[in-house]
């Protein structure tokens, strides 16, 4: 079964510093991939996502995140916080089971802005 | 282009009763997937609905059941509330085949006593 891992529970960084999530994956396929955001009380926003071709994808915002498939790893990053980045991130993989295509997340990492 | 929308925001419930849970998934997806997100936790697939039908579940009890109507809309049931069923319940749309990527409404907060 696949897992993802956000070994980071939460991260503070200053408004203007860079910025790296770190999500790693288990899937005995080539993986779906994808980074969502959820601010307070509110659902997912997909940030980006990774099927093929390019390691780097580019996403919203100014994200961007590299698929390293022999660390299974997909890294979310971006040059530039600002501080109404502040939000959790969820890492996820995209895996067919019994039927369907379901999403598995990761635990998420809060990122907290100081100004 | 609308996106996916989930009524109502906010619900409170006592253990042992039944709530529905509902859906619209944006225009032109034609699949939908329910997720349970307790608190600090990552959401988790409880199941999925594909012209009318389940189409595969998460772990979850037969005490989870949903419904999906002509119009793709759905419904989440749950019935025998427990209080680990407090949680933001997450509706997402997406097209069957690839790309995969799935689109989340703003959620149900159910909190049950």
């Amino acid at each position: 079964a696949q897992s993802v891992t956000q070994p980071d529970i939460h991260i503070t960084v200053s408004e203007g510093a860079s910025l790296e999530l770190r999500c790693n994956y288990s899937y005995g396929a080539t993986p779906y991939l994808f980074w969502y955001v959820q601010s307070p009380g509110q659902g997912l926003q997909l940030l980006l996502k990774y099927f093929s071709g390019d390691t780097l994808v580019q996403g919203i915002k100014g994200f961007e995140a590299e698929f390293k498939r022999s660390q299974s790893s997909f890294n979310l990053r971006k040059p530039s916080v600002h501080w109404s980045d502040a939000a959790e991130y969820f890492c996820a993989v995209g895996a067919r089971g019994a039927g369907s295509y379901q999403l598995t997340f990761g635990k998420g990492t809060k990122l907290s802005v100081i100004p | 282009e609308t996106g996916v929308t989930q009524s109502p925001t906010h619900l409170i419930k006592t253990r042992g009763q039944q709530v529905t849970l509902r859906c619209s998934s944006q225009s032109g997806h034609n699949t939908v997937s329910w997720y349970q997100q307790a608190l600090g936790q990552g959401p988790q697939f409880i199941f999925q609905y594909y012209r009318e039908e389940e189409n595969g579940r998460g772990n979850f009890p037969p005490r989870f059941s949903g419904l999906q109507f002509p119009n793709y809309s759905s419904e989440l049931n749950v019935n025998a509330l427990e209080l680990d069923d407090s949680a933001l319940y997450l509706c997402a749309s997406s097209l069957v085949g690839p790309p995969y990527e799935q689109y989340f409404g703003p959620g149900t907060r159910l909190t049950v006593t």
